[in-house]
């Protein structure tokens, strides 16, 4: 059975600051990956995926993320982040070749301060 | 753009009501989802349609949780009776097939007293 592990329940970072959510999985067989953010009181938006090809991805407002299948890991990243960016983020995985079945990580809070 | 739309945004009932969501997905989506998403949790898949066919309802609670999709367009999740453990929140997502990209409407947030 596939499952997913978000390391951080909570990050507190600095506006400007660069941020590294960490998202680990278990699978016996090929997967795609995700990662989602939800903002209060709102549905998950999606930021990234990987299907297949390129191990760096690069989503929308500036995130990008890594594959790693040796790691099995695909954390987030990003650069320089902004108030706005304070939300809950979540990383998925789906067996490879079906984009179903989600399974969802317990979620990452950032929380970016001035 | 086009998004999936649910109502209501905000249901409080009381336990051993009755209680129903509704869910518009994106145009030509054939596929839809129910999923919950207890506060501090990621969300949890409770149904899956292709059209109007459940192909997925291994972790719907059957004896008090309903899910209906008649014509293949929107759908309704019902729960009878509440109970608090219900307390949650109910996200529909919809995706052109079982293959492609669930986009998720707002959800609608239950609170059961």
């Amino acid at each position: 059975a596939q499952s997913v592990t978000q390391l951080d329940s909570q990050v507190p970072v600095f506006e400007e600051a660069p941020v590294e959510l960490r998202c680990n999985y278990s699978s016996s067989v090929s997967v795609y990956l995700f990662w989602y953010v939800q903002y209060p009181n709102q549905g998950l938006q999606l930021l990234l995926k990987y299907l297949s090809g390129s191990t760096l991805v690069k989503g929308i407002n500036g995130f990008e993320a890594e594959f790693n299948k040796s790691q099995t890991s695909f954390h987030l990243r990003k650069p320089s982040v902004h108030i706005s960016d304070t939300a809950e983020y979540f990383c998925a995985v789906s067996e490879g070749g079906s984009q179903g079945n989600l399974i969802f990580g317990k979620g990452t809070k950032l929380s970016v301060k001035p | 753009e086009a998004e999936v739309a649910q109502s209501p945004r905000y249901k409080i009932t009381e336990k051993s009501q009755a209680v129903a969501f509704w869910c518009d997905p994106i145009s030509g989506h054939a596929t839809l989802y129910w999923y919950r998403q207890i506060l501090g949790q990621g969300p949890e898949l409770l149904v899956q349609f292709q059209d109007e066919s459940v192909v997925d309802d291994s972790q719907l609670p059957k004896d008090r949780f309903s899910a209906e999709r008649l014509k293949g367009v929107d759908s309704t999740l019902k729960i009878q009776p509440a109970e608090l453990g219900d307390s949650a929140m109910y996200l529909c997502a919809s995706s052109l097939g079982r293959r492609d990209t669930q986009y998720f409407g707002p959800g609608t947030r239950l609170t059961v007293l």
